[in-house]
Protein backbone atom coordinates (compact mmCIF):
# COMPACT_ATOMS: atom_id res chain seq x y z
CA UNK A 1 0.00 0.00 0.00
CA UNK A 2 1.64 2.98 -1.31
CA UNK A 3 -1.04 5.37 -0.81
CA UNK A 4 -3.07 8.04 -3.25
CA UNK A 5 -0.27 9.84 -5.27
CA UNK A 6 -1.01 13.08 -6.65
CA UNK A 7 1.23 15.32 -8.95
CA UNK A 8 2.11 18.02 -9.09
CA UNK A 9 1.72 19.34 -5.50
CA UNK A 10 1.69 22.76 -6.11
CA UNK A 11 0.60 24.97 -9.64
CA UNK A 12 0.77 28.28 -10.22
CA UNK A 13 -0.93 29.62 -13.52
CA UNK A 14 -1.93 32.35 -15.08
CA UNK A 15 -6.12 33.01 -15.53
CA UNK A 16 -7.15 31.76 -19.28
CA UNK A 17 -4.59 28.74 -18.68
CA UNK A 18 -5.47 25.10 -19.19
CA UNK A 19 -4.06 22.86 -16.10
CA UNK A 20 -4.16 19.28 -15.83
CA UNK A 21 -3.75 17.31 -12.74
CA UNK A 22 -3.02 13.17 -12.12
CA UNK A 23 -3.89 10.76 -9.37
CA UNK A 24 -3.04 7.81 -8.99
CA UNK A 25 -5.15 5.73 -6.61
CA UNK A 26 -4.10 2.85 -4.22
CA UNK A 27 -3.46 -0.30 -6.99
CA UNK A 28 -6.05 -2.33 -6.00
CA UNK A 29 -9.07 0.18 -4.91
CA UNK A 30 -11.70 0.52 -7.88
CA UNK A 31 -13.26 3.68 -6.88
CA UNK A 32 -11.42 6.93 -7.20
CA UNK A 33 -13.34 10.58 -6.05
CA UNK A 34 -12.06 14.22 -6.69
CA UNK A 35 -13.09 16.70 -4.28
CA UNK A 36 -12.15 20.51 -3.82
CA UNK A 37 -10.82 22.27 -0.51
CA UNK A 38 -10.96 26.23 -0.21
CA UNK A 39 -9.44 27.60 2.76
CA UNK A 40 -11.48 27.43 6.10
CA UNK A 41 -14.08 25.08 4.35
CA UNK A 42 -14.46 21.30 4.05
CA UNK A 43 -13.52 18.91 0.90
CA UNK A 44 -16.78 19.07 -1.64
CA UNK A 45 -17.66 16.73 -4.05
CA UNK A 46 -16.81 17.04 -7.25
CA UNK A 47 -16.57 13.69 -8.97
CA UNK A 48 -16.38 9.79 -9.09
CA UNK A 49 -15.24 6.80 -10.91
CA UNK A 50 -15.79 3.51 -10.46
CA UNK A 51 -13.70 1.39 -12.59
CA UNK A 52 -13.19 3.58 -15.75
CA UNK A 53 -16.58 4.45 -15.38
CA UNK A 54 -18.13 8.30 -14.93
CA UNK A 55 -20.40 7.65 -12.27
CA UNK A 56 -21.85 11.03 -11.17
CA UNK A 57 -20.57 14.56 -11.23
CA UNK A 58 -21.31 17.73 -8.95
CA UNK A 59 -23.14 20.57 -10.36
CA UNK A 60 -19.57 22.65 -8.83
CA UNK A 61 -17.96 21.32 -12.27
CA UNK A 62 -18.86 23.27 -14.98
CA UNK A 63 -18.37 22.93 -18.32
CA UNK A 64 -14.34 23.83 -17.88
CA UNK A 65 -13.76 21.06 -15.89
CA UNK A 66 -13.16 17.60 -17.46
CA UNK A 67 -11.85 14.16 -15.85
CA UNK A 68 -11.31 10.92 -16.92
CA UNK A 69 -9.64 7.53 -16.05
CA UNK A 70 -8.91 5.97 -19.06
CA UNK A 71 -8.16 2.61 -18.14
CA UNK A 72 -9.52 2.48 -14.68
CA UNK A 73 -5.89 2.92 -12.77
CA UNK A 74 -4.75 6.80 -12.82
CA UNK A 75 -6.88 9.53 -13.61
CA UNK A 76 -6.73 12.97 -14.81
CA UNK A 77 -8.34 16.45 -14.24
CA UNK A 78 -8.41 19.13 -16.76
CA UNK A 79 -9.41 22.95 -15.78
CA UNK A 80 -9.60 24.82 -18.86
CA UNK A 81 -9.41 28.64 -18.99
CA UNK A 82 -8.88 28.83 -15.59
CA UNK A 83 -10.24 31.69 -13.41
CA UNK A 84 -9.41 32.60 -10.09
CA UNK A 85 -12.35 31.20 -8.44
CA UNK A 86 -10.87 27.89 -9.33
CA UNK A 87 -7.60 28.47 -7.00
CA UNK A 88 -7.99 25.72 -4.45
CA UNK A 89 -6.85 22.52 -3.13
CA UNK A 90 -8.06 19.18 -5.05
CA UNK A 91 -8.16 16.17 -3.29
CA UNK A 92 -8.48 12.71 -4.97
CA UNK A 93 -9.17 9.75 -2.78
CA UNK A 94 -9.63 6.33 -3.13
CA UNK A 95 -11.37 3.30 -1.63
CA UNK A 96 -11.47 -0.48 -1.96
CA UNK A 97 -14.95 -1.23 -0.76
CA UNK A 98 -18.29 -0.68 0.11
CA UNK A 99 -18.77 0.67 3.78
CA UNK A 100 -14.65 1.21 3.98
CA UNK A 101 -12.82 4.29 4.82
CA UNK A 102 -11.67 6.77 2.21
CA UNK A 103 -7.60 6.89 1.61
CA UNK A 104 -6.66 10.43 0.49
CA UNK A 105 -3.38 11.92 -1.31
CA UNK A 106 -2.10 15.44 -0.10
CA UNK A 107 -3.37 17.21 -3.03
CA UNK A 108 -2.37 19.33 -5.66
CA UNK A 109 -2.67 22.94 -4.53
CA UNK A 110 -3.67 25.14 -7.79
CA UNK A 111 -3.26 29.25 -7.47
CA UNK A 112 -4.66 30.99 -10.30
CA UNK A 113 -3.05 34.95 -10.85
CA UNK B 1 -29.64 18.06 0.94
CA UNK B 2 -27.04 17.01 4.15
CA UNK B 3 -25.75 19.34 5.89
CA UNK B 4 -23.02 18.85 8.60
CA UNK B 5 -21.84 21.41 11.23
CA UNK B 6 -18.97 21.12 13.66
CA UNK B 7 -18.62 23.13 17.10
CA UNK B 8 -16.56 24.48 17.83
CA UNK B 9 -14.42 26.05 14.96
CA UNK B 10 -10.84 26.44 17.10
CA UNK B 11 -10.29 25.04 19.90
CA UNK B 12 -7.21 25.28 22.10
CA UNK B 13 -5.92 23.13 25.14
CA UNK B 14 -3.47 22.43 27.46
CA UNK B 15 -1.63 19.20 26.89
CA UNK B 16 -3.13 16.32 29.18
CA UNK B 17 -6.55 17.24 28.69
CA UNK B 18 -9.52 15.08 27.72
CA UNK B 19 -11.29 17.30 24.69
CA UNK B 20 -14.60 16.38 22.87
CA UNK B 21 -15.16 17.64 19.23
CA UNK B 22 -19.12 17.85 18.00
CA UNK B 23 -20.64 17.41 14.86
CA UNK B 24 -24.05 17.39 14.01
CA UNK B 25 -25.92 16.72 10.70
CA UNK B 26 -29.37 17.71 9.19
CA UNK B 27 -30.59 14.19 7.49
CA UNK B 28 -30.46 10.72 9.90
CA UNK B 29 -30.81 8.54 6.72
CA UNK B 30 -26.82 7.91 6.70
CA UNK B 31 -24.47 4.93 5.63
CA UNK B 32 -22.01 5.78 8.08
CA UNK B 33 -19.91 8.98 9.32
CA UNK B 34 -15.98 9.28 8.99
CA UNK B 35 -13.81 11.19 11.47
CA UNK B 36 -10.73 13.02 9.09
CA UNK B 37 -7.81 14.74 10.57
CA UNK B 38 -5.98 17.17 8.21
CA UNK B 39 -2.65 18.83 8.88
CA UNK B 40 -1.63 22.09 7.11
CA UNK B 41 -1.17 21.93 3.31
CA UNK B 42 -1.88 18.15 3.79
CA UNK B 43 -4.69 15.82 2.57
CA UNK B 44 -6.89 14.04 5.20
CA UNK B 45 -6.36 11.07 7.51
CA UNK B 46 -9.17 8.71 8.38
CA UNK B 47 -9.29 8.36 11.94
CA UNK B 48 -12.88 6.28 12.90
CA UNK B 49 -15.67 5.49 10.67
CA UNK B 50 -18.59 4.53 12.35
CA UNK B 51 -21.19 2.11 10.38
CA UNK B 52 -25.18 3.78 10.70
CA UNK B 53 -25.72 0.46 13.23
CA UNK B 54 -22.93 1.17 15.02
CA UNK B 55 -23.10 3.77 18.08
CA UNK B 56 -19.02 3.73 18.58
CA UNK B 57 -15.92 3.13 17.82
CA UNK B 58 -12.46 3.16 19.59
CA UNK B 59 -9.03 3.83 18.26
CA UNK B 60 -6.38 4.24 20.81
CA UNK B 61 -6.89 7.27 22.86
CA UNK B 62 -9.60 8.26 20.53
CA UNK B 63 -13.70 7.52 20.40
CA UNK B 64 -16.29 8.28 18.36
CA UNK B 65 -19.86 7.96 18.92
CA UNK B 66 -23.22 8.45 16.44
CA UNK B 67 -26.73 9.04 17.47
CA UNK B 68 -28.14 8.51 14.19
CA UNK B 69 -31.50 9.75 15.45
CA UNK B 70 -30.35 12.99 16.51
CA UNK B 71 -28.08 13.95 14.30
CA UNK B 72 -25.09 13.84 16.10
CA UNK B 73 -21.45 12.32 16.60
CA UNK B 74 -18.65 13.23 19.61
CA UNK B 75 -15.01 12.49 18.71
CA UNK B 76 -13.47 12.03 22.08
CA UNK B 77 -9.80 12.68 22.54
CA UNK B 78 -8.49 11.19 25.52
CA UNK B 79 -5.00 12.84 27.27
CA UNK B 80 -4.03 15.20 24.82
CA UNK B 81 -0.49 15.45 23.03
CA UNK B 82 0.86 18.40 21.07
CA UNK B 83 1.03 15.89 17.94
CA UNK B 84 -2.96 16.07 18.17
CA UNK B 85 -2.85 19.70 16.88
CA UNK B 86 -4.57 19.83 13.33
CA UNK B 87 -8.04 20.74 11.94
CA UNK B 88 -10.28 17.45 12.82
CA UNK B 89 -13.35 16.88 9.99
CA UNK B 90 -16.77 15.11 10.13
CA UNK B 91 -17.76 13.70 7.35
CA UNK B 92 -21.16 11.53 6.12
CA UNK B 93 -22.26 9.60 3.65
CA UNK B 94 -25.86 9.64 2.41
CA UNK B 95 -27.59 5.82 2.36
CA UNK B 96 -28.39 5.21 -1.15
CA UNK B 97 -27.53 1.81 -2.38
CA UNK B 98 -25.64 1.73 -5.48
CA UNK B 99 -25.10 5.83 -5.15
CA UNK B 100 -21.60 7.17 -5.25
CA UNK B 101 -21.21 7.00 -0.97
CA UNK B 102 -19.48 10.36 -1.72
CA UNK B 103 -18.88 12.62 1.63
CA UNK B 104 -20.67 15.07 2.46
CA UNK B 105 -17.90 17.51 5.02
CA UNK B 106 -18.20 19.91 8.09
CA UNK B 107 -15.65 23.15 8.17
CA UNK B 108 -13.94 20.86 10.43
CA UNK B 109 -12.64 22.29 14.22
CA UNK B 110 -9.28 23.27 14.17
CA UNK B 111 -7.39 21.69 17.10
CA UNK B 112 -4.43 23.25 19.13
CA UNK B 113 -2.75 21.44 21.99
CA UNK B 114 -0.41 23.73 23.90
CA UNK B 115 2.69 22.09 25.63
Amino acid sequence: DTGVSQDPRHKITKRGQNVTFRCDPISEHNRLYWYRQTLGQGPEFLTYFQNEAQLEKSRLLSDRFSAERPKGSFSTLEIQRTEQGDSAMYLCASISSYNSPLHFGNGTRLTVT
Amino acid sequence: KQEVTQIPAALSVPEGENLVLNCSFTDSAIYNLQWFRQDPGKGLTSLLLIQSSQREQTSGRLNASLDKSSGRSTLYIAASQPGDSATYLCAVVAASWGGSEKLVFGKGTKLTVNP
